[in-house]
């Protein structure tokens, strides 16, 4: 089975600027979560969709938005970028009967 | 709140050596607890996990873990370090339930000296 999948996995953005980050889960993993990891706050929760719905979210502002498609796919957005809001993104899957989650790569995003 | 303290930011055995990572969890009952283990510019990686199945958790890589109740505790250990066992490790607790979300603690980071 291939692992979890994000896209891209590097992104250099300015100040107010918005950005789009892709997650594909391991097949048939309906679950999704964002992580944001910095070296000041660690790893952070940021939100977790099954089947379409948020069902879990974390203490980030209102610039922070993620939904996730039909088939398990993720997207985060950020808007307004700020210069804090450079780190690693990642995306977590996982199915419900199984506790654990897996995780890929990240999304290392660097706003200047 | 669910929470994780990893005591020891930094730890440094020489190869060869036990490896002994230390996580204790706050909760009143009992959670999953996990460990990841993440190697430069990459993400993480399970490594084992509790489930309330068997107090003595193995994992791969060599590793293992020991839920103990009593401590609130959820120690890694490996009886011998390897070289490539050189990483950042991290515990993490989660409710279970309706949601997977993950509470981390704030990782080990373990050197292997030759």
């Amino acid at each position: 089975k291939a692992g979890v999948t994000q896209t891209p996995r590097y992104l250099i953005k300015t100040r107010g600027q918005q950005v789009t980050l892709s997650c594909s889960p391991i097949s048939g993993h309906r679950s999704v979560s964002w992580y944001q990891q910095t070296p000041g706050q660690g790893l952070q929760f940021l939100f977790e969709y099954f089947s379409e719905t948020q069902r879990n979210k974390g203490n980030f502002p209102g610039r922070f938005s993620g939904r996730q498609f039909s088939n398990s796919r993720s997207e985060m957005n950020v808007s307004t970028l700020e210069l804090g809001d450079s780190a690693l993104y990642l995306c977590a899957s996982s199915v419900p009967s199984n506790p654990g989650q897996f995780f890929g790569p990240g999304t290392r995003l660097t706003v200047l | 709140a669910q929470s994780v303290t990893q005591l020891g930011s930094h730890v440094s055995v020489s190869e060869g050596a036990l490896v002994l990572l230390r996580c204790n969890y706050s909760s009143s009952v009992p959670p999953y607890l996990f460990w990841y283990v993440q190697y430069p510019n990459q993400g993480l990686q399970l490594l084992l996990k509790y489930t309330s199945a068997a107090t003595l958790v193995k994992g791969i890589n060599g590793f293992e873990a020991e839920f103990k109740k009593s401590e609130t505790s959820f120690h890694l250990t490996k009886p011998s370090a390897h070289m490539s066992d050189a990483a950042e490790y991290f515990c993490a607790v989660s409710e279970g339930g309706a949601t997977n979300k993950l509470i981390f603690g704030t990782g080990t980071l373990l050197a292997v000296q030759p």
